[in-house]
């Protein structure tokens, strides 16, 4: 099975920083990515679909890319709203593996 | 608008079982893989298995075969998830969500509690 590993695992930034999340697979993979927002308490929200497609609704400031083994999370100016945690999520047919997840705290 | 309703989570013995389930509504229930994902406190996400539109595909995560079994009924608009021999590694938030290959929308999640 595919691992993932993302890092940081948190991050310290503050608001108008550009922020970027790195996935790294264990082995190359031509299945999808996606990355998930998710704040204490509620469930996680879909932010960006295979590897770089923008969710309706969701921020442009927000962006995806990648291939192969790594893939990356970009805010491009970081919000108070943005502050939570992040987490990519690979697919193949058979499975669906997310990463550990990062931590964006306010600096 | 879409919604998901998980439901069924509670305390429960180590060895014993728990059938969750997942009302869906604002969608066309029957025109979407489901999904589901678990959350133990603290930790990060954990896939667990996902069901094709007619129910005939379903694919588990290692952790959970064999003890794990999702089904659907399209005419109830409802998941399933019967979990059996629970353990204290299951305790977490049980999430249903639309999608195979990724959910783009989720429930609230459902706190299953494996204790003694």
């Amino acid at each position: 099975d595919i691992q993932m590993t993302q890092s940081p695992s948190t991050l310290s930034a503050s608001v108008g920083d550009r922020v970027t999340i790195t996935c790294r697979a264990s082995q190359s993979f031509s299945g999808w990515l996606a990355w998930y927002q998710q704040k204490p308490g509620k469930a996680p929200k879909l932010l960006i679909y295979k590897t770089s497609n923008l969710e309706f609704g969701v921020p442009s400031r927000f962006s995806g890319s990648g291939s192969g083994t790594e893939f990356t999370l970009t805010i491009s100016s970081l919000q108070p709203d943005d502050f939570a945690t992040y987490f990519c999520q690979h697919y193949n047919v058979y499975s669906l593996t997310f990463g550990g997840g990062t931590k964006v705290e306010i600096k | 608008q879409v919604q998901l309703v998980e439901s069924g989570g509670g305390l429960v013995k180590p060895g014993g079982s728990l059938r969750l389930s997942c009302a869906a509504s604002g969608f066309t229930f029957s025109d979407y893989y489901m999904t589901w994902i678990r959350q133990a406190p603290g930790k990060g996400l954990e896939w667990l298995s996902y069901i094709s539109s007619s129910g005939t595909t379903i694919y588990y995560a290692d952790s959970v075969k064999g003890r794990f079994t999702v089904s659907r009924d399209n005419a109830k608009n409802s998941l399933y998830l019967q979990m059996n021999s629970l353990r204290a590694e299951d305790t977490a938030v049980y999430y249903c969500a639309r999608g195979g290959s990724y959910s783009d929308y989720w429930g609230q999640g459902t706190l299953v509690t494996v204790s003694s």
